[in-house]
C-alpha cells in the first residue's frame, strides 16, 4: 500500500467547492486510489475510488493527472453535513489509513 | 440491502474483564475485517476473516482474536482489557477479500465504542 499525504485540515464556507489533494509518489502500477468520508462515531464511508484521469458519482468528482502521483478529491458546494474527516487510500486497504483530512465547513 | 450491523453500539466493562463484540456484514460479503479506532493512534487494523479463516492480522497482542461463522457473521474478542483497549471498534464487509483485486472496497458498519474503566 502506497503512503499517501495529505493536509492535515482545511476549512470552508457552504457553497464553495472544496478540493482536497492526496499524494502517493510511490503508487504501484495496478493500485486504485480511494477515498472515504467519516463522520465522528460512525465508521469510514466509501465515497469514490479510480485509476486515472477523472471520475465522478453523485457524490463527489476524482482527479488523476498521468502520472498518478497525486489525486484531487473535489466536492462541490459543500454543506455543513460534509464535515468530517476524509482519508485518502492508494492500492488495496491494507491496515493503514493514515490521519486524514479534517474539513470543517462554516456558514 | 441492509448495510454492516455491528452489537452492542456501546459498552462499558471494567479492567480485566473480557468483551465480545458482533458484526453483520452485508448479505452475500464473506470478508470481514475488524478496526481499532483511539485518537492518538487512527484508524488501526486488527484482523480479516473470509470463509471462517483469518487471512490477515495486524500488529495487536493475542488478548484481541476473532472468528467467523458459516454465515459469515464474525465476533471479536478481547481479553484482559486494559484502559488503553477502550475505543471505537469497526467492522467492516467484501464480497472480495483484501489484496484480492485492484479495485477493493469495503463497507464499514457503524461501530462499537467500548470503555474501559
Amino acid at each position: 500500500l502506497a503512503k499517501t499525504t495529505q493536509p492535515i485540515s482545511m476549512d470552508s464556507y457552504e457553497g464553495q467547492e472544496v478540493n482536497i489533494t492526496c499524494s502517493h509518489n510511490n503508487i504501484a502500477t495496478n493500485d486504485y486510489i480511494t477515498w472515504y468520508q467519516q463522520f465522528p462515531s460512525q465508521g469510514p464511508r466509501f465515497i469514490i475510488q479510480g485509476y486515472k484521469t477523472k471520475v465522478t458519482n453523485e457524490v463527489a468528482s476524482l482527479f488523476i493527472p498521468a502520472d498518478r502521483k497525486s489525486s484531487t478529491l473535489s466536492l462541490p458546494r459543500v454543506s455543513l453535513s460534509d464535515t468530517a474527516v476524509y482519508y485518502c487510500l492508494a492500492g488495496r486497504i491494507d491496515m493503514r489509513f493514515g490521519a486524514g483530512t479534517r474539513l470543517t465547513v462554516k456558514p | 440491502k441492509a448495510g454492516v450491523t455491528q452489537t452492542p453500539r456501546y459498552l462499558i466493562k471494567t479492567r480485566g474483564q473480557q468483551v465480545t463484540l458482533s458484526c453483520s456484514p452485508i448479505s452475500g460479503h464473506r470478508s470481514v475485517s475488524w478496526y481499532q479506532q483511539t485518537p492518538g493512534q487512527g484508524l488501526q487494523f486488527l484482523f480479516e476473516y473470509f470463509s471462517e479463516t483469518q487471512r490477515n492480522k495486524g500488529n495487536f497482542p493475542g488478548r484481541f482474536s476473532g472468528r467467523q461463522f458459516s454465515n459469515s457473521r464474525s465476533e471479536m474478542n478481547v481479553s484482559t482489557l486494559e484502559l488503553g483497549d477502550s475505543a471505537l471498534y469497526l467492522c467492516a464487509s467484501s464480497s472480495t477479500p483484501q489484496k484480492s483485486q485492484r479495485n477493493y472496497e469495503q463497507y464499514f458498519g457503524p461501530g462499537t465504542r467500548l470503555t474501559v474503566t
